[in-house]
């Protein structure tokens, strides 16, 4: 039973390009959620989706930031244009219907 | 009132020594109180989990300590070894219009020394 996939692992990006970050939930999991982590930080919530749904994306930049969970294929964050300030590590979670959440490897994002 | 605060920062014990990290949070919605081991370039991993209808939960060597009417929760770790070396959040979380999402603290860089 494999885990949560993410990729790519690294991704270098120069500013004003995008990036886009995809997570395959485990099997069976029909729910995902994105965290950011800043170096030497927690994780903070970014969005929470369903399958073709977004229930809660109060923790996403308004403007440049999108993500996407469509009917077949992985769940996608977008950010367009980015900036040095995107540096991060993005990971994404998945779920039953419980609370617990298996966390991804993470996508190490580099903006020069 | 949505953060975790998380202590201390770092810490630094002894093979076989007790390895404790504290947290304290003050929304009184959150009903989660899950605790993650992170590993350098790697995903947060579930060590153990409790809900407030408890005040202790023991898994092998982790025991989580809590107190509601302080809003406190403590991870304990007995015999620690090197492994255990890593870096450790609190979170806590609670179910609000179809989300659980989690509000973590700012993490415990735990080393054992051998």
């Amino acid at each position: 039973n494999a885990g949560v996939m993410q990729n790519p692992r690294h991704l270098v990006r120069r500013r004003g390009q995008e990036a886009r970050l995809r997570c395959s939930p485990m099997k069976g999991h029909s729910h995902v959620y994105w965290y950011r982590q800043l170096p030497e930080e927690g994780l903070k919530f970014m969005v929470y989706l369903q399958k073709e749904n977004i229930i809660d994306e109060s923790g996403m930049p308004k403007e440049r930031f999108s993500a996407e969970f469509p009917k077949e294929g992985p769940s996608i964050l977008r950010i367009q244009q980015v900036v040095r300030g995107d540096s991060a590590a993005y990971f994404c979670a998945s779920s039953p219907l419980d609370n617990e959440q298996f966390f991804g490897p993470g996508t190490r994002l580099t903006v020069l | 009132q949505q953060q975790v605060k998380q202590s201390p920062q770092s810490l630094i014990v002894q093979k076989g020594g007790i390895s404790i990290i504290n947290c304290a949070y003050e929304n009184t919605a959150f009903d989660y109180f899950p605790w993650y081991q992170q590993f350098p370039g790697k995903g947060p991993a579930l060590l153990i989990a409790i809900r407030p209808d408890v005040s202790e939960k023991k898994e092998g060597r982790f025991t989580i300590s809590f107190n509601k009417s302080a809003k406190q929760f403590s991870l304990h770790i007995m015999d620690s070894q090197p492994g255990d070396s890593a870096t450790y959040f609190c979170a806590a979380s609670s179910y609000m219009q179809g989300a659980q999402k989690l509000v973590f603290g700012q993490g415990t860089r735990l080393t054992i020394n051998p």
